[in-house]
């Protein structure tokens, strides 16, 4: 079945560094993936849609600065939070369109310290 | 961003019983889906419908579509332990912009 991969599944940093994020397609090609965040006990909000071969869709009040999302291939998508700040530290999950419905990765645990 | 209500937000319940939640929307979809979301881990899919009324099941897992196509109910029968986790539906209007729309959530916890 499609698989998608993300790393690191946790990360911690200091406040102001940035951190990336990937998100691959294992065994299929994915032309648009999505990044969510989810803080604790809370659902899913969808931060972004990452389009292959061109720039990423933010969601109102996602700021693009600082949520950097690259899609330079058809199995790969990265997320870097830049200047990364307590308030940032989430839970960040990506997932991908498959033919069975949307794929999610096993999800990035960032806390900014 | 839009959120669907899902009911109700938890549960407690014991191995055996039957367990049922739904999902309803302002918003007409042409997609349910069904996730389940261990701690830590990202949501996996337990159900997709894809017509209105359409009941679908897998195992002890039944799902339905709304006939308004507002709404969806999961049903999930001789609960086990390793049901415990926190379970979403989402909602999709294919288009444009296929985005899914998710639930609040509801949190089943099985009592041996």
């Amino acid at each position: 079945g499609a698989v998608v991969s993300q790393h690191p599944s946790w990360v911690i940093c200091k406040s102001g560094t940035s951190v990336k994020i990937e998100c691959r397609s294992l065994d299929f090609q994915a032309t648009t993936m999505f990044w969510y965040r989810q803080f604790p006990k809370q659902s899913l909000m969808l931060m972004a849609t990452s389009n292959e071969g061109s720039k990423a869709t933010y969601e109102q009040g996602v700021e693009k600065d600082k949520f950097l999302i690259n899609h330079a291939s058809l199995t790969l998508s990265t997320l870097t939070v830049t200047s990364a700040h307590p308030e940032d530290s989430s839970f960040y999950i990506c997932s991908a369109s498959t033919d069975v419905g949307y794929t999610f990765g096993s999800g990035t645990r960032l806390t900014v310290v | 961003g839009q959120q669907l209500n899902q009911s109700p937000q938890s549960m407690f319940i014991q191995e055996g019983e039957d367990v049922s939640m739904n999902c309803t929307s302002s918003s007409i979809f042409n997609t349910w889906l069904w996730y389940k979301q261990d701690p830590g881990e990202g949501p996996v899919l337990l159900i997709a419908l894809y017509k209105a009324g359409e009941l679908t099941s897998n195992g002890r897992l039944t799902a339905q579509f709304g006939i308004t196509r507002k709404d969806s109910f999961l049903n999930i029968s001789a609960s086990i332990p390793s049901d415990v986790g926190i379970y979403f539906c989402a909602g999709l209007f294919t288009g444009t912009a296929s985005k899914l729309t998710f639930g609040t959530g509801t949190r089943l916890q099985v009592t041996l």
